[in-house]
This record gives structure tokens, C-alpha cells and sequence, in this order.
């Protein structure tokens, strides 16, 4: 079983809807959890971390379920320059962490 | 201000060829990291460096190696280079611990024909 797992998709909404993926983890002792978005041939950027009470930041909201070990992310609102590739990374301690292999989510007018 | 470079951006390249690839931060980080990035899109970590010791070597063969000169680069080279080493190579940084954010560089595309 892979470490951390998501579903590739591609999610394909219109503007303005809502989409919402999952990520799973391997392993039940896994210590932090982010969001990256990567877009199409460029270098992944933070776009959040995930805390265990469940975040928001503007129009994304990431939630922490460690009984069922997975987070998610729920983007509002949907704009097209949401559109890319979305990558879960795990922490297990500070010398081990994962990446998914990200959830693609393609926005259309 | 660019934060995180890495050279050369394209390299394409003959199997058995040897080549080193760069990397340099001016965030005043401790850590940096290579990470590369099949056709897949599956991004996974090869090695850490903080203030220059490695601090995590995964399961990597030893035809790549890294070497920091100084806590401001990290720069990778790969020998006897093989058809599966084509990938993306990233590389980053950041403040001590891997729960810190990572900044990522721009990203090699490396080419073995």
C-alpha cells in the first residue's frame, strides 16, 4: 500500500462550482499534513497546511480526519486559475515525508 | 529575486554520460532537498541536507550524489546516467524540519536518450 494515495481524477467542474477531493495515509503516527498546488510544468507551491480542527483560507477549506486517516480539500467558488494539479504531502517526523501523486481539477468557463 | 534556482533548466543527454545539475537559495534556509518526478507526476524525496550533512539519503542508487558546498547549495550529480533517470528534479528548501513550507526551485527536465 502506497504511503499517501489520492484519487488523479481529473475533477472537471464549471466556474463557480464546488469540488472537493480526499487524500489518504498509510500510516497512523503521521505527524503533519499540507496541501501543494502544482501547476502544469512548474514547481509545486505551499497552498496550505491542515490542522486538526480543519482550516479555511478564503475559498479553500482542508479538514484532518485521523480516525479514518485522510485529509480533504474543498474549494469554493471555483475559478479558472484554480485549475492544476493539487498534492497531499504527509509528515511522518522530520526526516520521512511523503507526496501524493496529486489530484488534477481542470476549471472551465 | 529569484528564491530558489536551479541550472541548467533542460538538459537532454546520451546514456552512460555523466552530469551535475545545480541548485542555489538566498532564503537563508538550512535545509535543502532534491526530490524527482517521473512521467507519473509522483514526486518523491532522494536526499536532505542540513547545514550541509545529510540528513535523508532514500533509497537512491549510488550513481547520484549529492554534494553542498555551502548551506546555500545543493547541487546534484549523476553518473553513468540510464534511460529511467529521465524525470523532473526539483529542488528545495527550507527552515529546519520537513514540516517546515518547502520552497521548491524551478525544476530540471532531464532527458537520457
Amino acid at each position: 500500500r502506497k504511503e499517501v494515495e489520492q484519487d488523479p481524477g481529473p475533477f472537471n467542474v464549471p466556474e463557480g462550482a464546488t469540488v472537493a477531493f480526499n487524500c489518504t495515509y498509510s500510516n497512523s503516527a503521521s505527524q503533519s499534513f499540507f496541501w501543494y498546488r502544482q501547476d502544469c510544468r512548474k514547481e509545486p507551491k505551499l497552498l496550505m497546511s491542515v490542522y486538526s480542527s480543519g482550516n479555511e483560507d478564503g475559498r479553500f477549506t482542508a479538514q484532518l480526519n485521523r480516525a479514518s486517516q485522510y485529509i480533504s480539500l474543498l474549494i469554493r467558488d471555483s475559478k479558472l486559475s484554480d485549475s492544476a494539479t493539487y498534492l497531499c504531502v504527509v509528515i511522518l517526523n522530520d526526516y520521512k515525508l511523503s507526496f501524493g501523486a496529486g489530484t488534477t481539477v481542470t476549471v472551465r468557463a | 529575486d529569484t528564491a530558489v534556482s536551479q541550472t541548467p533548466k533542460y538538459l537532454v543527454t546520451q546514456m552512460g554520460n555523466d552530469k551535475s545539475i545545480k541548485c542555489e537559495q538566498n532564503l537563508g534556509h538550512d535545509t535543502m532537498y532534491w526530490y524527482k518526478q517521473d512521467s507519473k507526476k509522483f514526486l518523491k524525496i532522494m536526499f536532505s541536507y542540513n547545514n550541509k550533512e545529510l540528513i535523508i539519503n532514500e533509497t537512491v542508487p549510488n550513481r547520484f550524489s549529492p554534494k553542498s558546498p555551502d548551506k546555500a547549495h545543493l547541487n546534484l550529480h549523476i553518473n553513468s546516467l540510464e534511460l529511467g533517470d529521465s524525470a523532473v528534479y526539483f529542488c528545495a528548501s527550507s527552515l529546519p524540519g520537513t514540516s517546515s513550507e518547502q520552497f521548491f526551485g524551478p525544476g530540471t527536465r532531464l532527458t537520457v536518450l
